[in-house]
């Protein structure tokens, strides 16, 4: 069983549209990291948002904390090719030093 | 200026053979990891060290062996190497044990048994 279930398993979408990738559980993380991963490459990080309700703007990007803490939201508006990558929602329970990562969503930005 | 390296980053081998994957921070970190992704990209961890103490031993098989000579390097070490070991692995660093640190993650390495 996933702890952190993510979706949509995949999305392709045009330049310019808008998204929402969602990551639930049914268990409460004390925080809640997003990476992305290109190709070829290691997730990097892109936000961690530690409150219940936070909600945290990267330019296009806006990331939410559910409110108890048990899920969380990734918008993009107008994407762009450059969002393409795989998104990965990671979460940290109490003072454990384990991270538990979601289960991923693939994104395809076309022109 | 590479803050986490990984190498090789492709492996190629043979069903039994013992290989090992090496890792370098120059971030000064204290804690580093050891990630599998397998081919539904999923990415689980499975070992971590924090100043050279193994502080998270997932259930992963006893063929696999973390040594961290130094807080700056992670390496792993794996025996008679299994079809299902293909994976991509991924070494992490950050500072502090706290899983809610950022993470720093090198560029894999692709391990694929024939």
């Amino acid at each position: 069983t996933q702890l952190l279930e993510q979706s949509p398993q995949f999305l392709s979408i045009q330049e310019g549209e808008n998204l929402t990738v969602y990551c639930n559980s049914s268990s409460v993380f004390s925080s809640l990291q997003w990476y992305r991963q290109e190709p070829g490459e290691g997730p990097v990080l892109l936000v961690t948002v530690v409150t219940g309700g936070e909600v945290k703007k990267l330019k296009r990007l806006t990331f939410q904390f559910g409110d108890a803490r048990k899920d969380s939201s990734l918008h993009i508006t107008a994407a762009q090719p450059g969002d393409t990558g795989l998104y990965l929602c990671a979460g940290a329970r109490g003072t454990a030093s384990k991270l538990t990562f979601g289960t991923g969503t693939r994104l395809q930005v076309t022109l | 200026d590479t803050a986490v390296s990984q190498t090789p980053k492709y492996l190629v081998t043979q069903m039994g053979n013992d290989k090992s994957i090496k890792c370098e921070q120059n971030l000064g970190h204290d804690t580093m990891y050891w990630y599998k992704q397998d081919s539904k990209k999923f990415l689980k961890i499975m070992f971590s060290y924090n100043n050279k103490e193994l502080i998270i031993n997932e259930t992963v098989p006893n063929r696999f062996s973390p040594k961290s000579p130094d807080k700056a390097h992670l390496n792993l070490h794996i025996n008679s190497l299994e079809l299902g070991d293909s994976a991509v692995y991924f070494c992490a660093s950050s500072q502090g044990r706290a899983a809610s640190q950022p993470q720093h993650f090198g560029d894999g390495t692709r391990l694929s048994i024939l």
